[in-house]
C-alpha cells in the first residue's frame, strides 16, 4: 500500500464548476501538506501548502486538512480551461528534532480537464 | 531570480551510455532535492543535501547513480550506464531551513530523459 493514495482521474467539468481533489495518507508523522500543479512536460509548481487541520484559503483555491482521517482536499471555484492540469497532493514529515527537512512524498496525481 | 534552473531539458542516449544532467537552485536555498517523476506518478525522492552534504539517499538511488554539491550551489546528478528503466523525468527542487523551519520546495522544469 502507498503512503499516499490519490485518484489519477481523468477529471473532466464544465467551466465554472467546483472542482474537488482528494488525498488519503496512512503515516501519522506527515504534518506538512501540499497541492501542486502540473503542466504536461513541465515541473510542478506549488499552489498551497499548510501545516494544520482545518481550512487554508487564497482566491479560487481552499486547501482542507483533517488530520484525525488522513485525509486531505483542494477544491477549486469557478473553475477555469487555465485550470486543465495534473494536481499532485505532497506530504512531509516536519522532522524538527532530526533535521530532516521536508523530503516529499507525493501522491499519483490526479488529471483534471476543464472544458468550455 | 528566475526559479530553479536544469539543464538539459530533454536528453536522448543509448542504453549504457553514461549521462550528468545539472541543477541550479534559487539563490540562497540551502537545500536541493533530487526527485524522479516516470509517466503517470508522482514525483518519488532520490536524495537531497542540505549544503554540499548529501544528507539522504533513496533505496531508489542505485549505485549506478551518483549526486553531487560540491560547493553547495549548483547539483548533478549522474546516472552510469543508463538501462531502459532510467527513462523518466528528473525534477530537480529547493528550499531553504533556517533554524527549524523550511520553506516549501520550489520545483524545476525538470530533464526528461529518454534511454533508446
Amino acid at each position: 500500500q502507498k503512503e499516499v493514495e490519490q485518484d489519477p482521474g481523468p477529471l473532466s467539468v464544465p467551466e465554472g464548476a467546483i472542482v474537488s481533489l482528494n488525498c488519503t495518507y496512512s503515516n501519522s508523522a506527515f504534518q506538512y501538506f501540499m497541492w501542486y500543479r502540473q503542466y504536461s512536460r513541465k515541473g510542478p509548481e506549488l499552489l498551497m501548502y499548510t501545516y494544520s487541520s482545518g481550512n487554508k484559503e487564497d482566491g479560487r483555491f481552499t486547501a482542507q486538512v483533517d488530520k484525525s482521517s488522513k485525509y486531505i482536499s483542494l477544491f477549486i471555484r469557478d473553475s477555469q480551461p487555465s485550470d486543465s492540469a495534473t494536481y499532485l497532493c505532497a506530504m512531509s514529515e516536519w522532522g524538527i528534532l532530526t533535521g530532516g527537512g521536508n523530503k516529499l512524498t507525493f501522491g499519483t496525481g490526479t488529471q483534471l480537464k476543464v472544458e468550455l | 531570480d528566475t526559479g530553479v534552473s536544469q539543464d538539459p531539458r530533454h536528453k536522448i542516449t543509448k542504453r549504457g551510455q553514461n549521462v550528468t544532467f545539472r541543477c541550479d537552485p534559487i539563490s540562497e536555498h540551502n537545500r536541493l532535492y533530487w526527485y524522479r517523476q516516470t509517466l503517470g506518478q508522482g514525483p518519488e525522492f532520490l536524495t537531497y543535501f542540505q549544503n554540499e552534504a548529501q544528507l539522504e539517499k533513496s533505496r531508489l538511488l542505485s549505485d549506478r547513480f551518483s549526486a553531487e554539491r560540491p560547493k553547495g550551489s549548483f547539483s548533478t546528478l549522474e546516472i552510469q550506464r543508463t538501462e531502459q528503466g532510467d527513462s523518466a523525468m528528473y525534477l530537480c527542487a529547493s528550499s531553504h531551513r533556517q533554524g527549524v523551519r523550511n520553506t516549501e520546495a520550489f520545483f524545476g522544469q525538470g530533464t526528461r530523459l529518454t534511454v533508446v
